[in-house]
């Protein structure tokens, strides 16, 4: 079957930096993507990777090492409005997202 | 309006109720989609549809039935639900169905109870 892990939840201190990991196993591999859900708001794109290496964006990064099946999304700098649920999502064989149940991430002063 | 727009934002219903649930793109985008998400899930993959035409259907209960009058716009009918269908039901639309950097783009969601 295709999975995708997350951890369920980190805690992280405000000005500090952050690295939510996501490990899949899918049929076939078109890409990953990693969205930012807010509570009770849609999720929002951050990043995609569907080559082996490191996309720098302002404050966050997102990583993939497809021979691995691993991602992590970097958050530099952190701020109390990063508090939200990050999904990590991975494109499969035939260009479906398969989705991770999502890390809270909790920013404490 | 901009984006992707959900209708209604909240919604209470009985056990014999029929409700829908509308959704529209302002995006010119070709492909849409019904996702599910329960607390502590992975979202779930409902139905897809490129140019109005239903392109998937992950096994979705018959109590739910989609509608794509056309590409902007897209309803999921509800009829004789259950509690368990209670959920954050998320409408979102992309360029297409197939490709990379094919990011979808996700309306706020319509949270969902079932008495």
């Amino acid at each position: 079957g295709q999975n995708i892990d997350q951890p369920t939840e980190m805690t992280a201190t405000e000005g500090a930096i952050v690295q939510i990991n996501c490990t899949y196993q899918t049929s076939g591999f078109n890409g990953l993507f990693w969205y930012q859900q807010h509570a009770g708001e849609a999720p929002t794109f951050l990043s995609y990777n569907v080559l082996d290496g490191l996309e720098e964006k302002g404050r966050f990064s997102s990583f993939l090492s497809r021979s691995k099946g691993y991602s992590y999304l970097l958050l530099k700098e952190l701020q109390m409005k990063d508090s939200a649920s990050y999904l990590c999502a991975v494109s499969d064989s035939n260009y479906q997202l398969i989705w991770g149940a999502g890390t809270k991430l909790i920013i404490k002063p | 309006e901009t984006g992707v727009t959900q209708t209604p934002r909240h919604l209470v219903m009985g056990m014999t109720n029929k409700k829908s649930l509308k959704c529209e793109q302002h995006l010119g985008h070709n492909a849409m989609y019904w996702y599910k998400q329960s607390a502590k899930k992975p979202l779930e993959l409902m139905f897809v549809y490129s140019l109005e035409e239903r392109v998937e259907n992950n096994s979705v209960p018959s109590r739910f039935s989609p509608e794509c009058p056309n590409s902007s716009h897209l309803f999921l009918h509800l009829h004789t639900l259950q509690p368990e269908d209670s959920a954050l039901y998320l409408c979102a639309s992309s360029p297409r169905t197939s490709g990379d950097y094919n990011e979808q783009f996700f309306g706020p969601g319509t949270r969902l109870t079932v008495l």
